[in-house]
């Protein structure tokens, strides 16, 4: 079955530092959608990508879908502490398949 | 809108005994999941709905796991018996179309003791 796998699994950062996230499928995707969830609370949907290509900002985060549509990443600029959280990619094919995440912890 | 509500917050049960949790998905969403959230399995899809109808199954664990939707505002996962290894947070998510970003609930977390 769709398996994606995230790199790293932890990430510790200073704050202001900058944080990214990496999202490998040995199959190509015909979509991926990004989640964070902070400590103790619910995924909460963040972005869909669908191009090859395909770059999107929100504010300090940025998002990217590979050209073979077989990856995608996240990085964040300038991390504060109100940026910890795991962070999910999941492609999205019939149904939502969650990577396994990446936690980051942003020290103060 | 409240978003998609889930019931009780929290479970504690002995072993043995019957769960069921609670969701109302947001109104005029068409697809309903249920997910559960691990630390050894990570967030896993048991099962999701399209206009009430179950779609995708294939994710419950075994027969004593059972989710219904009589109505498009209420659906019920249901562990019959419960063990131990149940225990984890149940999350359920709703969609307006299947390949729109998802919303969850706050979800349970349920213990079985």
């Amino acid at each position: 079955g769709q398996q994606v796998m995230q790199i790293p699994q932890y990430q510790h950062v200073q704050e202001g530092e900058d944080f990214t996230t990496y999202c490998n499928s040995s199959t190509t995707l015909s979509n991926i959608q990004w989640y964070k969830q902070r400590p103790g609370g619910h995924p909460v949907f963040l972005i869909q990508l669908v191009k090859s290509g395909e770059v999107k900002k929100q504010k300090r985060l940025t998002f990217q879908f590979g050209e073979a549509k077989k990856n995608s990443s996240l990085h964040i600029t300038a991390t504060q502490t109100t940026d910890v959280g795991t962070y999910f990619c999941a492609p999205n094919t019939d149904k939502l398949i969650f990577g396994t995440g990446t936690r980051l912890q942003v020290f103060p | 809108d409240a978003g998609v509500i889930q019931s009780p917050r929290h479970e504690v049960t002995e072993m043995g005994q019957e769960v069921t949790l609670r969701c109302k998905p947001i109104s005029g969403h068409d697809y309903l999941f249920w997910y559960r959230q691990t630390m050894m399995r990570g967030l896993e899809l048991l099962i999701y709905f399209n206009n009430n109808v179950p779609i995708d199954d294939s994710g419950m664990p075994e027969d004593r796991f059972s989710a219904k939707m009589p109505n498009a505002s209420f659906s019920t996962l249901k562990i019959q018996p419960s063990e131990p290894r149940d225990s984890a947070v149940y999350f359920c998510a709703s969609s307006l179309h299947r390949l729109q970003g998802y919303t969850f609930g706050s979800g349970t977390r349920l213990t079985v003791v």
